[in-house]
């Protein structure tokens, strides 16, 4: 059975950092493509990040670029979100997601992210 | 950035009821449009890829049609475990983007 899970979100104040992880497992991680979208009341779902298998393609919003660094550890099938100069417009659910190319096939439950004083 | 506009934003519906969800893109697609549905509190579900194709146990009253810029998902008999929002998405290029959603309610 394939699952994602979330971990590390929280609240935390406009212009700090925030580590999100995402753990998998029921496939083999190395071989997919791996998501990080994110939801709000305001921006309703928003894709942020992708990473593929062997970490050689990134890409990245306009949004988050040059804030966000997305990486992966094949060896211990997780995915990180490091989140950087973070901003209210950045609260959200941070959902992780499987990408085989044809769209977001496993998401994990989400994680909250505040950004608040 | 590709922008995927769905209509109509609420869509109230009976049980039995057939309905159909429109999502229309500022550009050419090529048919890299993909759908979910979503309950409160939960993570979206993938329902079809490809425009028309449906993902393994998803129930064969959802279907995908459409092509170019314009796209629709029909539900042929609508179910109480239907009801919550439903969503495309273009993978056409990078930035990939979401519709703002479709709510189906019950009547």
């Amino acid at each position: 059975e394939v699952k994602l899970v979330e971990s590390g979100g929280g609240l935390v104040r406009p212009g700090g950092s925030l580590r999100l992880s995402c753990t998998a497992s029921g496939f083999t991680f190395s071989s997919y493509t791996m998501s990080w979208i994110r939801q709000s009341p305001r921006k309703g779902l928003e894709w942020v990040s992708s990473i593929s298998g062997g970490s050689v393609d990134l890409h990245y919003s306009a949004s988050v670029n040059g804030r966000f660094t997305i990486s992966r550890d094949n060896a211990k099938n997780s995915m990180i979100l490091q989140m950087e100069r973070l901003t209210d417009e950045d609260t959200a659910v941070y959902f992780c997601a499987r990408d085989p190319a044809t769209g977001f096939d496993y998401w994990g439950p989400g994680i909250l992210v505040s950004v608040s004083s | 950035d590709i922008q995927l506009t769905q209509s109509p934003s609420t869509l109230s519906a009976s049980v039995g009821d057939r309905v159909t969800i429109t999502c229309r893109a500022s550009q050419n697609i090529n048919t890299w449009l993909a759908w979910y549905h979503q309950k409160p509190g939960k993570a979206p579900r993938f329902l079809i890829y490809k425009a028309s194709r449906l993902e393994t146990g998803v129930p064969s009253r959802f279907s995908g049609s459409g092509s170019g810029t314009e796209y629709t998902l029909t539900i042929s008999s609508v179910q109480p475990d239907d009801f919550g929002t439903y969503f495309c998405q273009q993978y056409d290029s990078y930035s990939y983007t979401f519709g703002q959603g479709t709510r189906l309610e019950i009547k």
